[in-house]
């Protein structure tokens, strides 16, 4: 059974700081991984998707990273601001049809 | 990207009764679509896997008599809950995706009272 873990599960930081999250799996056959972010009472935003054959995934200040045979994955946000405050999960995927597993998330609050 | 939409985003009833949320593609078949709870400061668990035309999969602990799931077309996935309780009340979220990315829906909010 797929475990996926997220730290640290809370994150404080002043504004401008960059910063990685860590998503780690137990199982490392996944078809792709994707980080979401979560505000507050609201649902899913999809920031990056990677598949299991790529390494990593830019999208403006964010990238991600992928190591398969490690099951870790990194989310690092450049010159973070108070807007990204939020949740971000990481969701494992298993097949091409298949379910997702997410971890725990973690809350970051970035600080004016 | 592709849209998934939910109805209703928010819902309130009383113990008892029983509770019907839709879940649509708006701009692709979906032959599978996932049915999540998320509980307030928790992640989101697996409910059930919907089958388009056969019945439902669902998770370890999960009630199938009391969550009833029907996939009766390519675009709509219904979760029913069935006789809902207060420990029912949560956040739900369905997701339909191809061979690639998974989409979420807004999710729908239950609170029973």
């Amino acid at each position: 059974k797929q475990e996926v873990t997220q730290i640290p599960a809370a994150l404080s930081v002043p504004e401008g700081e960059n910063l990685v999250l860590n998503c780690s799996f137990t199982d490392s056959a996944i078809y792709n991984l994707q980080w979401f972010r979560q505000d507050p009472g609201k649902g899913l935003t999809s920031l990056l998707l990677i598949q299991s054959s790529q390494r990593e995934q830019t999208s403006g200040r964010l990238n991600a990273s992928l190591d398969k045979s490690s099951g870790r994955s990194t989310l690092y946000i450049a010159a973070s601001q108070p807007g990204d405050s939020a949740t971000y999960l990481c969701a494992v995927r298993d097949t091409n049809a298949g379910k997702s597993t997410f971890g725990d998330g973690t809350t970051l609050t970035v600080k004016p | 990207g592709a849209v998934v939409s939910q109805h209703p985003s928010r819902v309130i009833c009383k113990s008892g009764t029983s509770v019907k949320i839709e879940c649509r593609s708006l701009d692709f078949q979906a032959t599978t679509m996932f049915w999540y709870r998320q509980f307030p400061k928790q992640s989101l668990m697996l409910m059930a896997t919907s089958n388009e035309g056969s019945k439902a999969t669902y998770e370890q602990g999960v009630e199938k008599d009391k969550f009833l799931i029907n996939h009766a077309s390519l675009t709509l996935s219904t979760l029913t809950v069935t006789s809902a309780h207060p420990e029912d009340s949560s956040f739900y979220i369905c997701s339909a995706g191809g061979s690639s990315e998974q989409y979420f829906g807004p999710g729908t909010r239950l609170t029973v009272t």
